[in-house]
């Protein structure tokens, strides 16, 4: 089945410092992932879509320029969290579409994030 | 904005006991998923049910896709303490592979032995 694979799987850092997660779609092209943050028994919240070889599309309220993503390939997406401060503290989760999960999506396993 | 109300937001259950969750919607979806999403995970996909109506099985979990498309449910017979997680619903709009999903609230279920 279709599978994306995210790093890391847990990150501690310091304030001030960027931080970036990786995504990728193992055995099938993800021309468009989706970013999500979620908080503690939480849904998930749609950060940001991305599509290979163009500018991600932000949801209202989510700084570009504090998360950065680039998608330069068909199986790698990558979400920087720059300048971290501790309320980006979170879990973050990348998603894709596999025609083949019929309109399913494969989510990625997930970053925690603790900013010191 | 479409937003999907999922309820109840909490569940405690016994196991044995049965239940369900409901997600509702003023806006009509394409397609619907639910999700079950253990802690420090990604959400896994359960089922998707796509046609008005349609009503789906999987094990001992039955979903049903509302016939105007804006409402589905979960219903969980016999829960088993392995049905404990996270239980999301998720609407997609959109005629293609590539819209955006619009997530429930999410229901925690707990079941007790």
């Amino acid at each position: 089945g279709a599978v994306v694979s995210q790093h890391p799987s847990r990150v501690i850092c310091k304030s001030g410092t960027s931080v970036k997660i990786e995504c990728r779609s193992l055995d099938f092209q993800a021309t468009t992932m989706f970013w999500y943050r979620q908080f503690p028994k939480q849904s998930l919240m749609l950060m940001a879509t991305s599509n290979e070889g163009s500018k991600a599309t932000y949801e209202q309220g989510v700084e570009k320029d504090k998360f950065l993503i680039n998608h330069a390939s068909l199986t790698l997406s990558t979400l920087t969290v720059t300048s971290a401060h501790p309320e980006d503290s979170s879990f973050y989760i990348c998603s894709s579409s596999d025609r083949r999960a019929n309109y399913g999506y494969t989510f990625g396993s997930g970053t925690r994030l603790t900013v010191v | 904005t479409q937003l999907l109300e999922q309820s109840p937001q909490f569940l405690s259950i016994q196991e044995g006991e049965n239940l369900t969750v409901y997600c509702n919607s003023s806006s009509v979806f394409s397609s619907l998923q639910w999700y079950r999403q253990e802690p420090g995970e990604g959400p896994v996909l359960l089922v998707t049910v796509v046609t008005g109506g349609e009503v789906k099985k999987l094990k001992r979990l039955t979903f049903q896709f509302g016939d105007a498309r804006k409402d589905s449910s979960l219903h969980i017979t016999a829960a088993q303490t392995g049905d404990t997680g996270l239980y999301l619903c998720a609407g997609r709009t959109g005629g293609t592979s590539y819209g955006k999903l619009t997530f429930g609230q999410g229901t925690i279920l707990t079941v007790h032995p």
